[in-house]
């Protein structure tokens, strides 16, 4: 069975600062992928960023970008020049490939989720 | 703007009646789930259908009905609820996962629901 762990409950930073969420996964898989998703007030689940694991290359998307270290198992995510807008609860998520059925599917692991508020 | 429409976005019913969540997608994505999230916590899975056919289901309570009727509808039934069950219901969407593809699940805004 795969663990996702987000160890910071909950963090802040300044508006316009750089601040870091740190995840931790434990698995036996060779062939995954990981996501951060955001999901502010509105309650929306929205994906922020991904990675696969068989990609070295860090994962980048304008502000958001990763640090994906495969033997430490971890997955941490960095957010450039916070806005308001980023307050949110950020959960770190695993993707395995599972069978049942006769089909496939994602089968997605969550982490307990990191709150973060951006303040003015 | 989400791709994926849930409806209604809220709902309050007793513990004796039948109501119905429903959950609509235009991608073409032929894998939809149904998740329970508790306040502050993740998301819970629910159920799997891949191509229209039920493929998990993560032990959830008989009172929870799923359904769907075509390629781009998802349905929960719910019926005899309990006040447990209160929470947001979240209708996720993907491509199936092809050999190793990359293979995101697009969420819903969920359904918020309260039991009396």
């Amino acid at each position: 069975a795969q663990t996702v762990t987000q160890s910071q409950p909950e963090m802040s930073v300044q508006e316009a600062e750089t601040v870091t969420l740190s995840c931790t996964y434990d698995t036996s898989e060779n062939n995954y992928y990981l996501f951060w998703y955001k999901q502010p007030p509105s309650r929306q689940m929205i994906l922020v960023i991904r990675q696969e694991a068989y990609k070295q290359q860090n994962a980048t998307e304008n502000r958001f970008s990763v640090n994906f270290q495969k033997a430490a198992k971890s997955f941490s995510l960095k957010i450039s020049d916070s806005q308001l807008g980023d307050t949110a609860m950020y959960f770190c998520a695993f993707m395995r490939i599972a069978n049942a059925g006769g089909t496939s599917y994602g089968k997605l692991t969550f982490g307990q989720g990191t709150i973060l508020t951006v303040h003015p | 703007d989400t791709e994926v429409t849930q409806t209604p976005k809220h709902l309050v019913m007793g513990m004796t009646n039948k109501k119905s969540l429903k959950c609509e997608q235009h991608m073409g994505h032929r894998a939809m789930y149904w998740y329970k999230q508790k306040a502050k916590k993740p998301p819970e899975l629910m159920f799997v259908y891949s191509y229209e056919k039920l493929s998990i289901n993560e032990s959830v309570p008989s009172r929870f009905s799923p359904e769907c009727p075509n390629s781009s509808l998802l349905n929960l039934h719910l019926h005899a609820l309990q006040p447990e069950d209160s929470a947001l219901y979240l209708c996720a969407s993907s491509h199936t996962p092809t050999g190793f593809g990359n293979q995101p699940q697009h969420f819903g805004d969920g359904t918020r629901l309260s039991i009396l």
